[in-house]
C-alpha cells in the first residue's frame, strides 16, 4: 500500500493548457505540501496545508492553485502553463510540523511543450 | 531567511567512509534533517538531529553543532547503492515546512 501517492507520474502538456496533480497519503499525517525539483535539483517548498488550511503560499504564481478536500488529499492546478512550470513536482506529507521526517510521493514529472 | 551551504558533489570507493558537511543560517532552529535521493527517486528521510550531539543509525550517522550552525552526514562501508543526492534541510521561519540545501551528489564507484 503506498504512502503518499500521486497521480500522474508524467505529464506532457503544451503551452498554455491548463492541468492538475493528485495526491492522497493513508499515513494519518495532517500536514500536506507541494514541493518543486527544477533540473538542478533544488527542492522548493510551494504550499503547505494543515488540517486542509492553507498555511504556507510561498512566492507561486497565482496560475497555481492547491486545493486540499480533506486532510488525505492535496490536489495542485496549475493554469495557462508556462516552459518554465516544467519540473518533478513532488507532494508530501507529515505529522504536525514533521521534522522527525517528511514522507514524499514518487514526484510527477511535468513537461510543457 | 534560512540558507543552507553543502557540496555540490563527492566522490569516493566502495568500503570508505564519507562525510557530507552541511553549515546552516536560520532565524528560528528546529533541528536539521538529512534526505536521501536516488535519481528519478523521491527523496526519503534518513536521520534527524535537534540537539547536539551524533546520532547513529546503522551505516550512517548524522551529527549536529548548534554552537557552529553545522552538521553532517557520515556514511560508512560505503555500496554502490549510496550513489545517491544527499540534502541537509532546516524548518523554515515559521517551523511550517523544511527548506532543503541544494543537495550533494555523491558517486561511489567500484
Amino acid at each position: 500500500d503506498t504512502a503518499v501517492s500521486q497521480t500522474p507520474k508524467y505529464l506532457v502538456t503544451q503551452m498554455g493548457n491548463d492541468k492538475s496533480i493528485k495526491c492522497e497519503q493513508n499515513l494519518g499525517h495532517d500536514t500536506m505540501y507541494w514541493y518543486k525539483q527544477d533540473s538542478k535539483k533544488f527542492l522548493k517548498i510551494m504550499f503547505s496545508y494543515n488540517n486542509k488550511e492553507l498555511i504556507i503560499n510561498e512566492t507561486v504564481p497565482n496560475r497555481f492553485s492547491p486545493k486540499s478536500p480533506d486532510k488525505a488529499h492535496l490536489n495542485l492546478h496549475i493554469n495557462s502553463l508556462e516552459l518554465g512550470d516544467s519540473a518533478v513536482y513532488f507532494c508530501a506529507s507529515s505529522q504536525d510540523r514533521g521534522f522527525r521526517g517528511y514522507t514524499f510521493g514518487s514526484g510527477t514529472r511535468l513537461t510543457v511543450v | 531567511g534560512q540558507s543552507l551551504e553543502q557540496p555540490s558533489e563527492v566522490t569516493a570507493v566502495e568500503g570508505a567512509i564519507v562525510q557530507i558537511n552541511c553549515t546552516y543560517q536560520t532565524s528560528g532552529f528546529y533541528g536539521l534533517s538529512w534526505y536521501q535521493q536516488h535519481d528519478g527517486g523521491a527523496p526519503t528521510f534518513l536521520s534527524y538531529n535537534a540537539l547536539d550531539g551524533l546520532e547513529e543509525t546503522g551505516r550512517f550517522s548524522s551529527f549536529l553543532s548548534r554552537s557552529d550552525s553545522y552538521g553532517y552526514l557520515l556514511l560508512q562501508e560505503l555500496q554502490m547503492k549510496d550513489s545517491a543526492s544527499y540534502f541537509c534541510a532546516v524548518g523554515n521561519q515559521a517551523g511550517t515546512a523544511l527548506i532543503f540545501g541544494k543537495g550533494t551528489t555523491l558517486s561511489v564507484s567500484s
